[in-house]
C-alpha cells in the first residue's frame, strides 16, 4: 500500500539556516513525487516535483528536492531559510490514475 | 479570482444538521477530489471524481456524500454533521494527465457544536 512519512512533526530553524524536512514513501512503482507548502489560513501550494530523470530537482522559492530511489526518501532542502519561509509543508505520492498521498505535514518555525 | 474556489470559508453548525460544502474550479480539470484536514493527520482523501459521471470513495468516506453537478462544479455533504467531523476542508483539481499535480482552494473550516 502507499504511504508518505514524515518523521518530523514541528522543526525550528534560525533565520538564515540550512534546512532539511524528511519524507520517506512506501510505493510498488517508479512514484511521482511532491512537496506542497501550507502558509496559515491557506491552501497548499506546490514547491516541486519529480516525475523522472535528474534526481535533484529545483522549486519555487529556492527549495530544492532529493529523489533517493534506495533509501525511498524525498527530502526537501534550502541553503537559507527566510523567515517567510514558516509554514507547514506536506510531502505526496502520486500513484496510477491521479490519486494522492499526503504525509501528516511538518510544521517550520523561523526564529530571527 | 482564485482558479479553485470553496464555498463557505467558514461555517459553525450544529450536530444533526445537513452541510453542503461548494467548489467550483475554472481550471478546466477533469479531476476533482474533497480531503480533509486535522492536526498531526495530515491530508485524507473523502471522494474523488474523474468526470460528471465517475465519483469514487477515498480513504475516509463514511458520513460524507459527494455531487458532481458539472465538469466544474463538486459539492461535499454531511447529511448529519457530528462533532468529530470538525476540520477544514480541502477541495482540489488535477489535470488527466497522471503525473499532473493537485490544484488546491484555500480551504472550508467547518465547527460542529
Amino acid at each position: 500500500a502507499q504511504s508518505v512519512t514524515q518523521p518530523d512533526i514541528h522543526i525550528t530553524v534560525s533565520e538564515g539556516a540550512s534546512l532539511e524536512l524528511r519524507c520517506n514513501y512506501s510505493y510498488g512503482a517508479t512514484p511521482y513525487l511532491f512537496w506542497y507548502v501550507q502558509s496559515p489560513g491557506q491552501g497548499l501550494q506546490l514547491l516541486l516535483k519529480y516525475f523522472s530523470g535528474d534526481t535533484l530537482v529545483q522549486g519555487i522559492k529556492g527549495f530544492e528536492a532529493e529523489f533517493k530511489r534506495s533509501q525511498s526518501s524525498f527530502n526537501l532542502r534550502k541553503p537559507s531559510v527566510h523567515w517567510s519561509d514558516a509554514a507547514e509543508y506536506f510531502c505526496a505520492v502520486g500513484a496510477t490514475g491521479n490519486q494522492f498521498y499526503f504525509g501528516t505535514g511538518t510544521s517550520l518555525t523561523v526564529i530571527p | 479570482d482564485a482558479d479553485v474556489t470553496q464555498t463557505p470559508r467558514n461555517r459553525i453548525t450544529k450536530t444533526g444538521k445537513r452541510i453542503m460544502l461548494e467548489c467550483s474550479q475554472t481550471k478546466g480539470h477533469d479531476r476533482m477530489y474533497w480531503y480533509r484536514q486535522d492536526p498531526g493527520l495530515g491530508l485524507r482523501l473523502i471522494y474523488y471524481s474523474f468526470d460528471v459521471k465517475d465519483i469514487n470513495k477515498g480513504e475516509i468516506s463514511d458520513g460524507y456524500s459527494v455531487s458532481r453537478q458539472a465538469q466544474a462544479k463538486f459539492s461535499l455533504s454531511l447529511e448529519s454533521a457530528i462533532p468529530n467531523q470538525t476540520a477544514l476542508y480541502f477541495c482540489a483539481t488535477a489535470g488527466r494527465a497522471n503525473t499532473g499535480e493537485l490544484f488546491f482552494g484555500e480551504g472550508s473550516r467547518l465547527t460542529v457544536l
